[in-house]
């Protein structure tokens, strides 16, 4: 079983449509959960990222965590066409040096 | 942009082969990391050096090797190619500070293709 399990199928969404991300881990000591945005045919950015559980928001993006069910989250609202991108959930126990990331989901935003 | 550079952005070699990857990373960056994306297992970390140091290892082939040198630009050597080594190589770096949220900034990728 991989740490990190994201489901890779990808997702079509009418611009201004909720997107709805997430991923599962097995590692019960991952601490920091962390959402990358990968453009095409560029390396992956951080997003935002999470300390323990909780919510978080920035602008149109959320990111949840619950660790009690191995699960984090991330909710776009208000999807636009630049969005568009690939995202990879990426988890850490403490040193951010070892991310083990998810798959990534494509994400298109059709206007 | 994120300051990363990687050269070359593509490289075609067949089997058998040996490639070299280079890295340079953001300036004041100390740790520079070495990714493999594929599509079937996705974002591998291979290994990591800080200052010239080897400072973590992931899923890296004992066929992969690395290095770090004074200017802290860094080289991923890859030799024995097989047609499965076929992926993107990332590399990022950060400051490298122990025990902290130390945010890694990916460079652009060299997309090896095994023949």
């Amino acid at each position: 079983q991989k740490e990190v399990e994201q489901d890779p199928g990808p997702l079509s969404v009418p611009e201004g449509a909720i997107v709805s991300l997430n991923c599962t881990y097995s590692n019960s000591a991952f601490q920091y959960f962390m959402w990358y945005r990968q453009y095409s045919r560029k390396g992956p950015e951080l997003l935002m990222y999470t300390y323990s559980s909780g919510n978080k928001e920035d602008g149109r993006f959320t990111a949840q965590v619950d660790k009690s069910s191995k699960y984090i989250s991330l909710f776009i609202r208000d999807s636009q066409p630049s969005d568009s991108a690939t995202y990879l959930c990426a988890m850490s126990a403490g040193d951010w040096n070892r991310l083990a990331f998810g798959k990534g989901n494509q994400v298109v935003v059709i206007p | 942009d994120s300051g990363v550079t990687q050269t070359p952005k593509h490289l075609i070699t067949a089997t058998g082969q040996r490639v070299t990857l280079r890295c340079s990373p953001r300036s004041g960056d100390l740790s520079v990391y070495w990714y493999q994306q594929s599509l079937d297992q996705g974002l591998q970390f291979l290994i990591q050096y800080y200052n010239g140091e080897e400072r973590a290892k992931g899923n890296i082939l004992e066929r992969f090797s690395a290095q770090q040198f004074p200017d802290l630009h860094s080289e991923l050597n890859l030799s024995s190619l097989e047609l499965g080594d076929s992926a993107l190589y990332f590399c990022a770096s950060s400051v490298g500070l122990a025990g902290s949220q130390d945010t890694q900034y990916f460079g652009p990728g060299t997309r090896l293709t095994v023949l």
